[in-house]
């Protein structure tokens, strides 16, 4: 699998949008990007995911660059119950998901 | 976590006993994916089994461990003569299409 590099942490204010970014330099055209998130003793959940275009669902967006190169994962306005690591994968469709270090995320009330 | 349980949440083993953790996703998967996460780290693809079958195991130590998922019941994943290093939070998770749906997890201690 591709590799991802993610900011260790990031901090935020409650109620106000965060941007985590990732980047993906050596992603290959089959490559979906992946965001996955992990609340403090649970399993990791499923975030968003895309290919090439922005997607937006009930829980976040994914802003995709041109190149495919760097995505942003965007959460509208944050809550305490945000604070999670945030991991940012490269897959092929069907297969292993293969994880990093990813952001930790605090949330500031 | 909704369709994936793993029992028990707790397990608590001294160095050379064996540790048994179970997997149940939900009717209707014949496939599920285990990861082990040592503290402070990101979660690693162990194996995936189907039904009778292991399809890839290139995650998984090659002594000590093993995994099945018979015909009927539970997954399981086994590990024989336990090390302090084993302990771990261990992850199993069904796939459906671009998903994989985590169950909550087994947070093994060896003393």
């Amino acid at each position: 699998d591709a590799k991802t590099t993610q900011p260790n942490s990031m901090e935020s204010n409650e109620e106000e949008p965060v941007h985590l970014p990732c980047n993906h330099s050596t992603i290959s055209g089959t490559d979906y990007i992946h965001w996955y998130r992990q609340l403090p003793s649970q399993g990791p959940e499923y975030v968003i995911h895309g290919l090439t275009s922005n997607v937006n669902n009930r829980m976040a967006s994914l802003a995709i660059a041109e190149d495919r190169k760097s995505s942003t994962l965007i959460l509208h306005r944050a809550t305490l119950r945000d604070a999670a690591v945030y991991y940012c994968i490269l897959r092929e469709r069907g297969d292993k998901l293969t994880f990093g270090t990813g952001t930790r995320l605090a949330v500031r009330p | 976590n909704a369709g994936v349980m793993q029992n028990p949440r707790h397990l608590v083993r001294r160095r050379g006993q064996e540790a048994r953790l179970r997997c149940s996703p939900m009717k209707g998967h014949s496939h599920v994916y285990w990861y082990r996460q040592l503290p402070e780290e990101g979660l690693k693809f162990m194996v995936y089994l189907q039904k009778e079958n292991i399809i890839d195991e290139s995650g998984m130590p090659k002594e000590r461990f093993s995994a099945e998922f018979p015909k009927e019941g539970p997954s399981i994943l086994r590990i024989q003569q336990v090390v302090r290093g084993d302990s771990a939070a261990y992850f199993c998770a069904i796939a459906r299409d671009h998903e994989q749906f985590f169950g909550p997890g087994t947070r093994l201690t060896v003393l």
